[in-house]
């Protein structure tokens, strides 16, 4: 079955401190792994995607197909990365169905 | 660009009656598809569209159904409300090769509320 497993439902940290969202997957075959991130009284966008292999807003993610994972993580937090996280997964090549995680909401402290 | 646009807004319906969603994707899209995101959880898969015809497809009853017109732009049609249908309604857009799609970028999203 296609899955992707968001454990946290909240993380809570202090700004400077290292930030790690989990998100594991299951999948028959080669996924393409995305974060989405949902911001207060924003629409959903896209954060990264693990093809791209870049860094935005200082998150990376590393695509661990031993471990079927895909953790998104932050050395520092800043209070404006607090939002709602997602992690979705497509099949090859994209095909256009995004499946989704329940979703972490990401809280900076001050 | 305004990007992916939806309406309405909010929406409010009875059981039993029929709702029509739309969404206008972004400039250079031709692909669209549709999420059902209840209260607290991640948006679910309805369908897409591409070149007018339904590509792919969810586990979503027939009473959900959708079209898309040849300016791109698509509906979202779903029969026979039921109490459960209350969800925020995702729409996306991207631009699809024969067989690939590209990232997907949301609008903001219809609230339908079934009373």
């Amino acid at each position: 079955a296609q899955r992707v497993t968001q454990p946290e439902k909240l993380l809570s940290v202090f700004k400077g401190a290292p930030v790690e969202l989990k998100c594991n997957y299951s999948y028959s075959g080669s996924p393409e792994l995305f974060w989405y991130v949902q911001y207060s009284r924003q629409r959903l966008q896209l954060l990264l995607r693990h093809i791209s292999r870049e860094s935005i807003k200082g998150f990376t993610a590393d695509l661990n197909k031993g471990e079927t994972s895909f953790h998104l993580k932050k050395p520092f937090a800043q209070e404006e990365d607090s939002a709602m996280y997602y992690c979705a997964l497509s099949g090859l090549r994209n095909t256009g169905k995004l499946i989704f995680g329940q979703g972490t909401t990401l809280q900076v402290k001050p | 660009d305004a990007g992916v646009t939806q309406s309405p807004t909010h929406l409010i319906k009875t059981r039993g009656q029929q709702v029509t969603l739309r969404c206008s994707p972004k400039s250079g899209h031709d692909t669209v598809s549709w999420y059902q995101q209840a209260l607290g959880q991640g948006p679910q898969f309805i369908f897409q569209y591409y070149e007018e015809e339904e590509r792919q497809r969810g586990n979503f009853p027939d009473r959900f159904s959708g079209h898309q017109f040849p300016n791109y732009s698509s509906e979202l049609n779903v029969n026979a409300l039921l109490l459960g249908d209350s969800a925020l309604y995702l729409c996306a857009s991207s631009f699809s090769g024969r067989l690939s799609t590209d990232t997907q970028y949301f609008g903001p999203g219809t609230r339908l509320t079934v009373l």
